[in-house]
């Protein structure tokens, strides 16, 4: 397709069980982010990357999370022993280059976590 | 570091009335500043930027802001709102040093009313 696409779009799990989350970036687009969205609160960002660069995991909240990007295009978000703060809407987004420096940053519709 | 501030969480305007909505930011460095819209069940979109230059960005569907350096603000302004409008909206902003990082503002929810 031509926008970002993200899988699951809702995901219900038991606390303590691991998740995986999928973002498929728009074709050709080198910069990859994944944001969370908690309830009534704005996005908070968890990881970024760049080509083949070192990733800025700078925002990810514990070492439960983590992110992989396979060959500079697909990334996955794996949250291991889940916690119900971890309940919460997981946007992925793309650019062509280093967003905010006037490239347009492209968000998928996001992936629903529920953990009960 | 750079912070937002969206001071109004929820705005309701009856619908042909403007409106503005707030959006206050803090940074040590010169910033990129951003309006981003979310309809319902929708993903982000981006509505305008700020870069450089003229401090009155025009975006899409009749929105506008203006980037005010003194007052550390970026209000998001339409002149004539309508019921289609409603929606979540979102300021963010970028550091110049560090220009890939967006920071999101909590949101304000625009509800326009008949």
């Amino acid at each position: 397709g031509a926008g970002v696409s993200q899988s699951p779009s809702n995901k219900v799990t038991e606390k303590g069980k691991d998740v995986e989350l999928r973002c498929d970036p728009i074709s050709g687009h080198t910069a990859l982010y994944w944001y969370r969205q908690s309830l009534g609160q704005g996005l908070e960002f968890l990881i970024y990357f760049q080509g083949n660069s070192a990733p800025d995991k700078s925002g990810l909240p514990s070492d439960r999370f983590s992110a992989e990007r396979t060959g500079g295009s697909v990334s996955t978000l794996t949250i291991q022993r889940t916690q119900q703060e971890d309940s919460a809407v997981y946007l992925c987004a793309s650019s062509f280059y280093a967003g905010g420096s006037g490239n347009t940053i492209y968000f998928g519709e996001g992936s629903w976590l529920t953990v009960v | 570091a750079q912070s937002v501030t969206q001071l109004d969480s929820q705005v309701p305007v009856f619908e042909e009335a403007p409106v503005e909505l707030r959006c206050n930011y803090s940074s040590s460095v010169s910033v990129y500043l951003f309006w981003y819209v979310q309809y319902p069940n929708q993903g982000l979109q981006l509505l305008l930027k700020y870069l450089s230059g003229s401090t009155l960005v025009k975006g899409i569907n009749g929105f506008e802001a203006e980037f005010n350096k003194s007052q550390t603000s970026f209000h998001l302004r339409k002149p004539s709102v309508h019921i289609s409008d409603t929606a979540e909206y979102f300021c963010a902003v970028s550091g110049m040093d560090s220009s890939y990082k967006l920071i999101f503002g909590s949101g304000t929810r625009l509800l326009v009313r008949p």
